[in-house]
């Protein structure tokens, strides 16, 4: 079946460290977007990369399509990184069924 | 740009009464919106997808006849949780797409309404 795995399912860092969270699926992709919740349930959209490479500041994204992951990268982490990032995607079969993994909980302390 | 907004943010209701949200997109027409719910601590699992002046679509096991859903112009869907109930209770949250004719496209994502059925 149609699956969209991400790793690690809970992540606890320090202020100031780097991370790199990951996100497997299982099928040719034609839209894949990395989101942060934040605690009061909005998400902020990160990165549209369905292939490549992105960068914005202290996050970055690469996706490989053709080995089918995705990674998100934080640098400097800050306490207001911390919540709940997603990867979501479209499979080229249908492109109106956006499946979430299941998070990365992220806890940044200072 | 790219703003979708939704209307409640918040609301409470007693069991068996009916509920409106409304998802507009600000600032785009929005050819196709969706609607996601969200149990505490999980993640987002669609519920259904309207097309502007069309029936929409529901995922499996999702009753349309509990949560109807009119998109009824290009900035403004709503989904109508009818006879809510205490299981009804979750964070539902709304995304707008504007499709180009390609087929990758950025969904843009509603601020989300917590609904407590008590």
């Amino acid at each position: 079946g149609i699956q969209v795995e991400q790793s690690p399912p809970d992540l606890i860092l320090q202020e100031g460290a780097n991370s790199t969270l990951r996100c497997n699926f299982s099928d040719s992709v034609n839209n894949l977007q990395w989101f942060h919740q934040n605690p009061w349930g909005q998400l902020i959209n990160l990165f549209y990369i369905p292939s490549g490479t992105k960068q914005n500041g202290r996050l970055s994204a690469t996706t490989v399509a053709t080995e089918r992951y995705s990674l998100l990268y934080i640098s400097s982490s800050q306490t207001t990184d911390s919540g709940v990032y997603f990867c979501a995607l479209t499979y080229n079969y249908n492109n109106n069924d956006m499946r979430f993994g299941a998070g990365t909980r992220l806890t940044v302390k200072p | 740009g790219a703003v979708v907004s939704q209307h409640p943010s918040r609301v409470i209701c007693k069991s068996g009464t009916s509920v409106k949200i409304e998802c507009r997109s600000l600032d785009f027409q929005a050819t196709t919106m969706f609607w996601y719910r969200q149990f505490p601590k999980q993640s987002l699992m669609l519920m259904a997808t309207s097309n502007e002046g069309s029936k929409a679509t529901y995922e499996q096991g999702v009753e349309k006849d509990k949560f109807l859903i009119n998109h009824a112009s290009l900035t403004l869907s709503t989904l109508t949780v009818t006879s809510a109930h205490p299981e009804d209770s979750s964070f539902y949250i709304c995304s707008a797409r504007v499709d180009s004719g390609g087929h990758q496209e950025t969904q843009y994502f509603g601020p989300g309404t917590r609904l407590l059925v008590l």
